[in-house]
């Protein structure tokens, strides 16, 4: 059974600039999350998806950030525009949803902001 | 406002000894709680869940108490191994509302 797959596992950009981050969850799943994850603290949830419905993002700074999740499958995640305090991990993670909470992660997205 | 404390940022103990990783929580009311280990570089893979009504989950090495009165979950690896070095992170839900500790890095050395 293939992971969670995203990209790019890396990028650089400048303040100001925009970026998008996409994220393939596992077949099946019907519940996806973003989340970000800064150096030494553990991941914060963004934005969390019930096939192609938002379930919560309150904790999403909707004036910069903005998801979704067209046909309940493939995910974007962008930002614009980057502030320093962006750089972090984006970490995807999905499950199959109902009762079943386990969560899967991809490898994430290293974003860093000069 | 809501906190998850996990006991220290760094534990460190002997092959074969059992570590204790905990997980505590406030002005919170989970419906449960997960366990995920987490290594450099990436993402964090699935443990263990325990439920607001299970006091205890078990998986071969593993072993998740959780104490709703107290407000705390325990959890144990017994045997360690330098393998099982890595990052814990405890995370709780309720409500679709779902947050993560800081998490505790546990070295294990041979």
């Amino acid at each position: 059974e293939a992971g969670v797959a995203q990209s790019p596992r890396y990028k650089i950009i400048e303040k100001r600039q925009s970026v998008a981050f996409w994220c393939n969850p596992i077949s099946g799943h019907a519940t996806l999350y973003w989340y970000q994850q800064i150096l030494g603290q553990g991941p914060k949830l963004l934005i969390q998806f019930q096939n192609n419905g938002v379930v919560d993002d309150s904790q999403l700074p909707k004036d910069r950030f903005s998801a979704e999740r067209l046909k309940g499958v493939d995910s974007t995640l962008k930002i614009q525009p980057a502030k320093l305090e962006d750089s972090a991990v984006y970490l995807c993670a999905s499950s199959l949803g109902g009762t079943i909470y386990e969560q899967y992660f991809g490898p994430g997205t290293r974003l860093t902001v000069t | 406002s809501q906190k998850i404390e996990q006991n220290s940022e760094a534990l460190n103990i002997q092959e074969g000894k059992t570590a204790t990783l905990t997980c505590n929580y406030t002005n919170y009311s989970p419906a449960y709680l997960q366990w995920y280990r987490q290594d450099p570089g990436r993402g964090p893979v699935f443990l263990l869940l325990i439920r607001e009504n299970e006091k205890e989950k078990r998986k071969e090495r593993l072993k998740v108490t959780f104490d709703t009165t107290l407000k705390q979950s325990l959890f144990h690896i017994t045997a360690s191994q330098p393998a099982d070095s890595a990052t814990y992170l405890c995370a709780l839900e309720n409500n679709n509302d779902m947050r993560f500790g800081a998490g505790t890095r546990l070295t294990v050395k041979p």
